[in-house]
């Protein structure tokens, strides 16, 4: 059975840093989004993303926040200079593409993200 | 707006026994209601959906759920639980009047399920 890919599953890194966080969707996938966990919080919907273009954004999705989807396998999330409150576990996931919005979305198993 | 409460931060249940996970959802028209299982390490899988028709939903690992309009509910449920669905439960809503995707989360219910 296919499955949503992430990498790295932890990374550390140094508040103001820029990190990159990889993932590969279930291939006949057209529509993606990534969601976020800060330890012990909901799950939070960040962006979504559709032919290349963002389709809706949350108010965490700030300037500091890019998406795109270079090769046409990858989707990443980019956060370009981290902050403390960007530590959480971030979640990919994706789903066929629907107009009505009743497709399941399927998610990976998560980048574990801690900023110092 | 849209949103999902989970009202037990856990629960716990004797293997064998009656497994329900409540939540209950308000949006501001007739809802797309999912449950997702989470296990240690790993990602959020789907067990089942309620998007129309029959309110009572089957979905993977012989979980079911039932969507009840009038309580604004969309409890999960599973006749006799394993120690192996111990695991921590969301349920999501996505209402289908708003624009986008996006799933709104419940706060999750760990489920311990004892021998």
């Amino acid at each position: 059975e296919p499955e949503v890919t992430q990498t790295p599953s932890h990374q550390v890194t140094q508040m103001g840093q820029e990190v990159i966080l990889r993932c590969v969707p279930i291939s006949n996938h057209l529509y993606f989004y990534w969601y976020r966990q800060i330890l012990g919080q909901k799950v939070e919907f960040l962006v979504s993303f559709y032919n290349n273009e963002i389709s809706e954004k949350s108010e965490i999705f700030d300037d500091q926040f890019s998406v795109e989807r270079p090769d046409g396998s990858n989707f990443t999330l980019k956060i370009r200079s981290t902050k403390l409150e960007d530590s959480a576990m971030y979640f990919c996931a994706g789903s066929l593409l629907s107009g009505r919005g009743t497709e399941t979305q399927y998610f990976g198993p998560g980048t574990r993200l801690l900023v110092l | 707006a849209q949103s999902v409460a989970q009202p037990e931060d856990q629960v716990n249940v004797a293997e064998g026994n009656p497994l329900t996970v409540k939540c209950t959802y308000s949006v501001s028209g007739n809802p797309y209601l999912f449950w997702y299982v989470q296990y240690p390490n790993r990602g959020l899988q789907f067990l089942l959906k309620y998007i129309t028709g029959d309110n009572l939903v089957k979905g993977s690992y012989g979980f079911e759920a039932e969507f009840n309009k009038s309580q604004t509910s969309f409890h999960l449920k599973k006749p006799s639980a394993l120690v192996s669905d111990s695991a921590l439960y969301f349920c999501a809503v996505r209402d289908p009047e708003a624009a986008g995707n996006k799933l709104t989360f419940g706060g999750g219910t760990r489920v311990l399920v004892k021998p």
